[in-house]
């Protein structure tokens, strides 16, 4: 069974600071994709990375995909309010229809 | 990116009445459709996966009878939660796939 785990579990940090959370598994997935999801919404895809090694930059936001294919960090450089929500990671297999979901980083930006 | 629309956003019944939610790929063609359910400040919990024309495979501990899913077109899933009750009340959220995951908005069902 693939598992993925995200950590820190819960980040509450003053607008400006940086922070980078993980996503972390022992399987290798064929892609990995974010998602932000906001209070009493659906998930909203932020970003897909598919090659070992891969950096994707967002605006302030970077991501990267372990060299294994194994592990992601996001990385959220000067935070602001409106990036609080819940981080979620999630796993692709090569047919690109079964998911693994993380169990989110719920981070709390305050002003 | 793709668009999967949920209808509707949010409902109230009465416990005891079913309840149908509509998850509509509204540019892209989903043969498989996932439905979750999230309770308040956790993650998404995988429920069901819906399979157009064919029966929906449901995870462990989730009623099949409880919660029905129809997958009858290419654009079209719906779940019935069936005779609900309080503890049903929960964020029910559908996705699709469309070479990656899209989600729907979500729909809030509190059972009275």
């Amino acid at each position: 069974t693939q598992l993925l785990e995200q950590s820190p579990q819960f980040l509450s940090i003053q607008e400006g600071e940086n922070l980078t959370v993980y996503c972390n598994s022992s399987s290798v997935f064929s892609s990995l994709q974010w998602y932000r999801q906001e209070p009493g919404e659906g998930p909203v895809l932020l970003v897909t990375v598919v090659t070992g090694g891969e950096v994707k930059k967002l605006k302030r936001l970077t991501f990267q995909f372990g060299d294994a294919r194994k592990d992601s960090s996001l990385h959220i450089t000067a935070a602001q309010t409106g990036d609080t929500g819940l981080y979620l990671c999630a796993g692709g297999d090569n047919y690109g229809q079964n998911f693994v979901f993380g169990p989110g980083t719920r981070l709390s930006v305050l002003p | 990116g793709a668009v999967v629309s949920q209808h509707p956003s949010r409902v109230i019944c009465k416990s005891g009445t079913s309840v149908k939610i509509e998850c509509r790929s509204l540019d892209f063609q989903a043969t498989t459709m996932f439905w979750y359910r999230q309770f308040p400040k956790q993650s998404l919990m995988l429920m069901a996966t819906s399979n157009e024309g064919s029966k929906a495979t449901y995870e462990q501990g989730v009623e099949k009878d409880k919660f029905l899913i129809n997958h009858a077109s290419l654009t079209l899933s719906t779940l019935t939660v069936t005779s609900a009750h309080p503890e049903d009340s929960s964020f029910y959220i559908c996705s699709a796939v469309d070479e990656k995951l899209f989600f729907g908005s979500g729909t809030q069902l509190s059972v009275l």
